[in-house]
């Protein structure tokens, strides 16, 4: 069963910092990561989805990575923005199979601040 | 082109009584995924439907069922709601379920249940 960990759960950055948010999952036999984004009581937005055949993917500030061996992803926010803050999720198709569609198991989030 | 839709956005029911939202995807998606977000369990999947069948479904119990129309509009029913059904319920769409090459999923804005 496929598990999905970020770590931290929380951070809290003064704007314009650098950062990077962590997720790790327990099933390295996937096919892609997706990263999303959600603000308070709001749905979610994708940000940047890997494929599994990539290391990494980059969109304006942001650029994730992916180490299927380890079973990590990194998302890295340069020059973070007050605009920023949100809770970040990660996830990953629960099953590796052409069958499993698109049910996907999410992380946790990392709920982040970025002060003015 | 507009984004995926859920209605209604809100919603104030009773335990026992019965629900169904409703969630139209992008236009030209034929993939829709409900997932439930809580606060205890985060967001968990419900299921998912493709070309009217559902193709995967959690771990929820009979109380959740949903069905997907011929112009991919897809809905889901609560019954007999519980105490713990308050969540926010979130639609998915992408345009075919994710295989080899996953497809990006497009979250609506949620509808939020609050069972009295």
């Amino acid at each position: 069963k496929q598990e999905v960990t970020q770590i931290p759960a929380a951070l809290s950055v003064p704007e314009g910092e650098n950062l990077v948010l962590n997720c790790s999952f327990t099933d390295s036999a996937i096919y892609n990561l997706q990263w999303f984004r959600q603000d308070p009581g709001k749905g979610l937005t994708s940000l940047l989805l890997i494929q599994s055949s990539q290391r990494e993917q980059t969109s304006g500030r942001l650029n994730a990575s992916l180490d299927k061996s380890s079973g990590r992803s990194t998302l890295y926010i340069a020059a973070s923005q007050p605009g920023d803050s949100a809770t970040y999720l990660c996830a990953v198709p629960s099953q590796f199979t052409e069958t499993s569609g698109s049910r996907l198991t999410f992380g946790e989030g990392t709920q982040l601040t970025v002060n003015p | 082109k507009a984004g995926v839709t859920q209605t209604p956005r809100y919603l104030i029911k009773t335990r026992g009584q019965q629900v169904t939202l409703s969630c139209s995807p992008i236009s030209g998606h034929r993939s829709v995924s409900w997932y439930q977000q809580t606060p205890g369990q985060g967001l968990q999947f419900l299921f998912e439907y493709f070309s009217e069948t559902q193709r995967n479904k959690g771990n929820f119990p009979g109380r959740f069922s949903g069905r997907q129309f011929s112009n991919s509009r897809s809905e889901m029913n609560v019954s007999t709601l519980e105490l713990g059904d308050s969540a926010l319920y979130l639609c998915a769409s992408s345009l075919a379920p994710g295989a080899v090459v996953a497809e990006t999923q497009y979250f609506g804005p949620g509808t939020r249940l609050l069972v009295l």
